[in-house]
């Protein structure tokens, strides 16, 4: 299957500190989504990318879909406490229209106080 | 509406035993998805329906895995003589498929544990 590759696969921050994460990808994706997910929950989605080259933000957190299509990114701003735990990419491919999505492994994030 | 809910939260069986997990997708979905993940790795995809129609199925999706999704609502994922490979979050998902050929939302439930000793 399709490999996201996700980076950093953790992150040790302290609070107030700003978060990069990226994933790429050999394959172009049409759709690029950031998801969260807390212990024994499911992922929570955080923003959805429709178009290369989009920019979108949600509070805190921004996120961009690649010029190639091949890559995402998400920034957190001042992180907090809450901010701790799993971050996923998933994307769909392109000239999908089926909805399947590919996951990256995750970004641990940890914040110290 | 509560969102995707997925029923029960945790099952633990012994192998070889049948298990069925239930999901219920938000109500004006019309794709409902199964995806499986183990710890430390993102969702892998199973299988998705649109109404009630099964449209793709992953590798993933052994002979000893079925889903059903009757009546184009809620839906069954049914694991055959479980092994204890198949010990992982069981996840399902639902999204709006647009006239467009969009789709909108792409959420998912809290996942069933599935724990074969």
């Amino acid at each position: 299957g399709q490999q996201l590759n996700q980076s950093p696969q953790s992150m040790f921050i302290q609070e107030g500190e700003d978060v990069s994460m990226n994933c790429t990808s050999s394959s172009i994706f049409n759709t690029w989504l950031w998801y969260k997910q807390d212990p024994g929950e499911g992922p929570v989605l955080l923003i959805a990318l429709y178009k290369a080259g989009e920019l979108t933000s949600n509070g805190r957190l921004t996120a961009q879909f690649g010029i190639t299509r091949k890559d995402s990114f998400l920034n957190i701003s001042a992180s907090i406490p809450s901010d701790v735990g799993i971050y996923f990419c998933a994307g769909q491919l392109g000239g999908s229209t089926l909805g399947r999505l590919y996951f990256g492994r995750g970004t641990q994030l940890t914040v110290w106080p | 509406d509560t969102g995707v809910s997925q029923d029960p939260r945790h099952k633990i069986t012994k192998r070889g035993q049948n298990v069925t997990f239930r999901c219920d997708p938000i109500s004006e979905h019309n794709r409902l998805y199964w995806y499986r993940q183990t710890l430390g790795q993102g969702p892998e995809f199973l299988t998705y329906f649109q109404n009630e129609a099964q449209l793709e199925k992953s590798r993933l999706l052994s002979d000893r895995f079925s889903a059903e999704r009757p009546k184009g609502s809620f839906s069954t994922l049914e694991i055959q003589r479980t092994e204890q490979g198949d010990s992982a979050m069981y996840l399902c998902a639902s999204s709006l498929r647009l006239g467009t050929g969009d789709w909108d939302g792409y959420t998912f439930g809290s996942g069933t544990r599935l724990t074969v000793v």
